[in-house]
């Protein structure tokens, strides 16, 4: 079965200075990775997603991540955090294991903090 | 387009009540899921269900847990008996295809508290 793991389950970045969230993930399958952010008391919301149409796969809100595939990571970045960035962040992969059954599998989440 | 819709929000439940939990899933969507998360861990996968069918319930406890995704109406999960190690954020995702790759939208959750 595939699964997720993602480093650091609380990072703290200053305004405007770089975020840098880390996934890896274990899959037997070409994966399909996704990056969530959910804030308080909210649902999920997509942030991207890749689909191995192109390696460096740009989101919402100025967020991007690159598959590399002999490192197995989909690490999220952002050049330049905003206050409004702050919340908390779940990579996920497509969880195919025969059938039509498409779960997601999350990693336990990035907590992150902007501070002025 | 609406979201995904969950009611109700929040949910308190003394230790062995029943609870229901309804999602709305957005319009023109037929697949839908589950996930549970608890205290400081991500999301788990409970149940998936096409309308009428439940096509994979492998995440689900094996007693007091049950859901449905009738022909009309919202997709139930029901919690019989709920013990206070229910007590978590409930979301459902809804796609409109069951395709490997496919976007699930997530709604805003139920948070159940048992008492």
């Amino acid at each position: 079965a595939q699964s997720v793991t993602q480093l650091g389950s609380h990072v703290s970045v200053s305004e405007g200075a770089l975020v840098l969230l880390r996934c890896n993930y274990s899959s037997s399958v070409p994966p399909y990775l996704f990056w969530y952010v959910q804030y308080p008391n909210q649902g999920l919301q997509l942030l991207l997603k890749y689909t191995s149409a192109a390696t460096l796969v740009k989101g919402i809100n100025g967020f991007e991540a690159e598959f590399k595939k002999s490192e197995t990571s989909f690490h999220l970045t952002k050049p330049s955090a905003h206050m409004s960035d702050a919340a908390e962040y779940f990579c996920a992969v497509s969880d195919y294991s025969g059938g039509s059954n498409y779960k997601l599998t999350f990693g336990k989440g990035t907590l992150l903090t902007v501070n002025p | 387009n609406a979201g995904v819709m969950q009611n109700p929000r929040h949910l308190v439940r003394r230790r062995g009540q029943e609870a229901r939990l309804r999602c709305s899933p957005m319009k023109g969507h037929s697949h839908v899921y589950w996930y549970r998360q608890l205290p400081e861990e991500g999301l788990k996968f409970m149940v998936y269900l096409q309308k009428e069918n439940i096509i994979d319930e492998s995440g689900m406890p094996k007693e007091r847990f049950s859901a449905e995704f009738p022909k009309e109406g919202p997709s139930i999960l029901r919690i019989q008996q709920v013990v206070r190690g229910d007590s978590a954020a409930y979301f459902c995702a809804s796609s409109p295809l069951d395709r490997v790759g496919e976007t699930q939208y997530f709604g805003p959750g139920t948070r159940l508290l048992v008492l």
